[in-house]
């Protein structure tokens, strides 16, 4: 069974920095891309950017690029997601999932993982 | 970068009724080399990751019911569901990806009337 277990939730404070991480099993990790997507409170779904595991190509969404770092440790089949300096409106649930490449990197995606919830307040 | 709104916001249907969700794109994701549209639906019940529905638009994903199907091409899309069950209350999202980045739209609340 595909599965991506994600890392716990987080509670920061504003200028801190995060790794979060998502831990894929149930398939070889370097056959696929694996992405981000951000939900804030109460909103819809945001795609962030995604990456290939072999050679760490990452492909960021305009709005998310410079403001967080998505890379993998393929000898744990591990991807995360990393900010320098959090804000409050980072506090959100962050998804990882699978990307299901149909083209150089266009894709679904699926399985997901079950979230994890960053809460940045002072 | 494709824009992709969905209507409504939100619907109610009865129970074994019928649901219609619409999904429009800002440019058309029909792909003329394979005559694929690069367009995906998601169900995400409360308190859950999204689930993969459909995928090149009117393609079912092992699993999910024949009562999900989706049509459409281009730009516009539509995701029919059909002997409306308690279980189908969700929000539903459409995805295009043909061009990074690949966006969502912004969410369809489906409510049992």
């Amino acid at each position: 069974e595909v599965q991506l277990v994600q890392s716990g939730t987080e509670v920061k404070k504003p200028g801190q920095s995060l790794k979060i991480s998502c831990k894929a099993s149930g398939y070889t990790f370097t056959n696929y891309w694996i992405g981000w997507v951000r939900q804030m409170p109460g909103k819809g779904l945001e795609w962030m950017g995604i990456i290939y595991p072999p050679d760490s190509d990452a492909r960021y969404s305009p709005s998310f690029q410079g403001q967080v770092t998505i890379s993998v440790d393929t000898s744990i089949s591990t991807a995360y997601l990393q900010w320098r300096s959090l804000k409050a409106s980072d506090t959100a649930i962050y998804f990882c999932a699978r990307h299901v490449a149909v083209g150089i990197a266009q894709g679904w995606f699926d399985p997901w993982g079950q979230g994890t919830l960053v809460t940045v307040s002072s | 970068d494709i824009v992709v709104t969905q209507s409504p916001d939100s619907l109610a249907v009865s129970l074994g009724g019928r649901a219609t969700i619409n999904c429009k794109s800002s440019q058309s994701v029909l792909h003329s080399s394979n005559n694929d549209n690069y367009l995906a639906w998601y169900q995400q019940k409360p308190g859950q990751p999204p689930k993969l529905l459909l995928y090149w638009a009117s393609t079912r994903e092992s699993g999910v019911p024949d009562r999900f199907s989706g049509s459409g091409s281009g730009t516009d899309f539509t995701l029919t569901i059909t002997s409306l069950q308690a279980e189908d209350v969700a929000v539903y999202y459409c995805q295009q990806y043909y061009t990074a980045p690949y966006s969502f739209g912004q969410g369809t609340k489906l409510e049992i009337k």
